[in-house]
């Protein structure tokens, strides 16, 4: 299968601050990739979705302006968490897809401490 | 809209024995199926996939599920646990007919004893 990497694997950060998580598709070029968030001893839970080159499309309940999603490349996105707090502390994982109606290929997933 | 049940958080085994984790899916188009395993601290594997061909489908480490659409289950076996099987499964199904944004089940832990 295809390649994702996600960067960092795990990030500890202050309170109130932002951090940066990078997913990157390294042997394909990926059209959309989707941002997953996990809760300890939970399933996956859909964040947001995006498409290279547009906005990201956010699920029901997720805001936006805390979770700024870039895909400004057909290899890239980024995800950042602004001003954290303790409770956006989880497992972020994103995985990506080259076209519309192909297989997703998931990151190995960033732990984020917000302390 | 879509959806998957895994019955049991939680399943043990003694190394050897047959593994079954459960999933049962609602989808309102034929469904593509998934099976993800997830060791921890890492990101999703996948195990195997129903994609409307075989309804037998093999995948890797040895495990297999049936698609059966008259139960609308999807349920993953392998015949011998082995130690290195003890982790978190996770059954998916796609949004829309193909490949699409995937709904997950909320998993299914094995636990796997000498």
């Amino acid at each position: 299968g295809a390649v994702v990497s996600q960067h960092p694997s795990r990030v500890i950060c202050k309170s109130g601050t932002s951090v940066k998580i990078e997913c990157r598709s390294l042997d394909f070029q990926a059209t959309t990739m989707f941002w997953y968030r996990q809760f300890p001893k939970q399933s996956l839970m859909l964040m947001a979705t995006s498409n290279e080159g547009s906005k990201a499309t956010y699920e029901q309940g997720v805001e936006k302006d805390k979770f700024l999603i870039n895909h400004a490349s057909l290899t890239l996105s980024t995800l950042t968490v602004t001003s954290a707090h303790p409770e956006d502390s989880s497992f972020y994982i994103c995985s990506a897809r080259q076209g519309f109606d192909t297989e997703a290929f998931f990151g190995q997933g960033t732990r984020l401490t917000v302390v | 809209a879509q959806s998957v049940t895994q019955l049991g958080s939680h399943v043990s085994v003694s190394e050897g024995a047959l593994v079954l984790l459960r999933c049962n899916y609602s989808s309102s188009v034929p469904p593509y199926l998934f099976w993800y395993v997830q060791y921890p601290n890492q990101g999703l594997q996948l195990l195997l996939k129903y994609t409307s061909a075989a309804t037998l489908v093999k995948g890797i480490n040895g495990f297999e599920a049936e698609f059966k659409k008259s139960e609308t289950s999807f349920h993953l076996t392998k015949p011998s646990a082995h130690m290195s099987d003890a982790a978190e499964y996770f059954c998916a199904v796609s949004g829309k007919r193909g490949y699409s944004t995937l709904t997950f089940g909320k998993g299914t832990m094995l636990l796997v004893s000498p």
